[in-house]
C-alpha cells in the first residue's frame, strides 16, 4: 500500500532563508506525487506534481521538488522564504484510481 | 474559469442530525473526490465519484454516503451524526478518473457537530 511520511510536523525559518520540507513516500509502483499548500480557512492548494518526466519539478511560488527514487524521497524546497509562505504544506502520494494519500502536514512558519 | 465550490462553507449540527453538503466541480471535470480533515485524523479519503458512479471508497461508516449528477455535481450526505464528525470537508475534482489525474480542491464546509 502506499504511504507518505512528512518529516517535521512544524518547520521555523527566518525570512530570506532556504525552505526544506522534507517527504517520503512508500509505493510499489512508480508514483505520482504532489505538493499541496494550505492556507489558514482555506482549501488545498496546488503547488507542484511529480509525473516522472523531470525529477525536478518547479512548481508556483517559486518551489520546487526533487524525485529521488534511490531515497524514495520528494522533499520540497525555496530557496527564499517570503513571510506570505507561512502556511500548511501536505505531501500526497496518488493510489489506485486517483485516490490521494497525504502526509500528515508540515506547518511552516516565517520569522522577520 | 471558476474553481471548486462548495456549498455550504459553514454548519452546525446537533447529534443525530443528518447533513448533506455540496461541491460543484471545475467546469469540464468529471470526477469528485471527498475528503475529511480532522486534526488527529489529518486529510482522509471518503470516495470518488466518476459518470455518476462510485470508483473508490475509504474506510468510514456507513454514515458516510454521496452520489453524483449528471452535470457531475455530487453530494454527500452523513446521517445520524456524531461529535467525531466534526471536521473540514473538503471536495476535489478532476478531468477523469485515474491515479495520474491532478486534484484541485474546493474551500470546504466546515461542519461543527454539538
Amino acid at each position: 500500500a502506499q504511504s507518505v511520511t512528512q518529516l517535521g510536523s512544524h518547520v521555523s525559518v527566518s525570512e530570506g532563508a532556504l525552505v526544506l520540507l522534507r517527504c517520503n513516500y512508500s509505493s510499489s509502483v512508480p508514483p505520482y506525487l504532489f505538493w499541496y499548500v494550505q492556507y489558514p480557512n482555506q482549501g488545498l492548494q496546488l503547488l507542484l506534481k511529480y509525473t516522472s518526466a523531470a525529477t525536478l519539478v518547479k512548481g508556483i511560488n517559486g518551489f520546487e521538488a526533487e524525485f529521488k527514487k534511490s531515497e524514495t524521497s520528494f522533499h520540497l524546497t525555496k530557496p527564499s522564504a517570503h513571510m506570505s509562505d507561512a502556511a500548511e504544506y501536505f505531501c500526497a502520494v496518488s493510489d489506485q484510481g486517483g485516490k490521494l494519500i497525504f502526509g500528515q502536514g508540515t506547518e511552516l512558519s516565517v520569522k522577520p | 474559469k471558476a474553481g471548486v465550490t462548495q456549498t455550504p462553507r459553514y454548519l452546525i449540527k446537533t447529534r443525530g442530525q443528518q447533513v448533506t453538503l455540496s461541491c460543484s466541480p471545475i467546469s469540464g471535470h468529471r470526477s469528485v473526490s471527498w475528503y475529511q480533515q480532522t486534526p488527529g485524523q489529518g486529510l482522509q479519503f471518503l470516495f470518488e465519484y466518476f459518470s455518476e458512479t462510485q470508483r473508490n471508497k475509504g474506510n468510514f461508516p456507513g454514515r458516510f454516503s454521496g452520489r453524483q449528477f449528471s452535470n457531475s455535481r455530487s453530494e454527500m450526505n452523513v446521517s445520524t451524526l456524531e461529535l467525531g464528525d466534526s471536521a473540514l470537508y473538503l471536495c476535489a475534482s478532476s478531468l477523469a478518473w485515474g491515479t495520474q489525474e491532478t486534484q484541485y480542491f474546493g474551500p470546504g464546509t466546515r461542519l461543527l457537530v454539538l
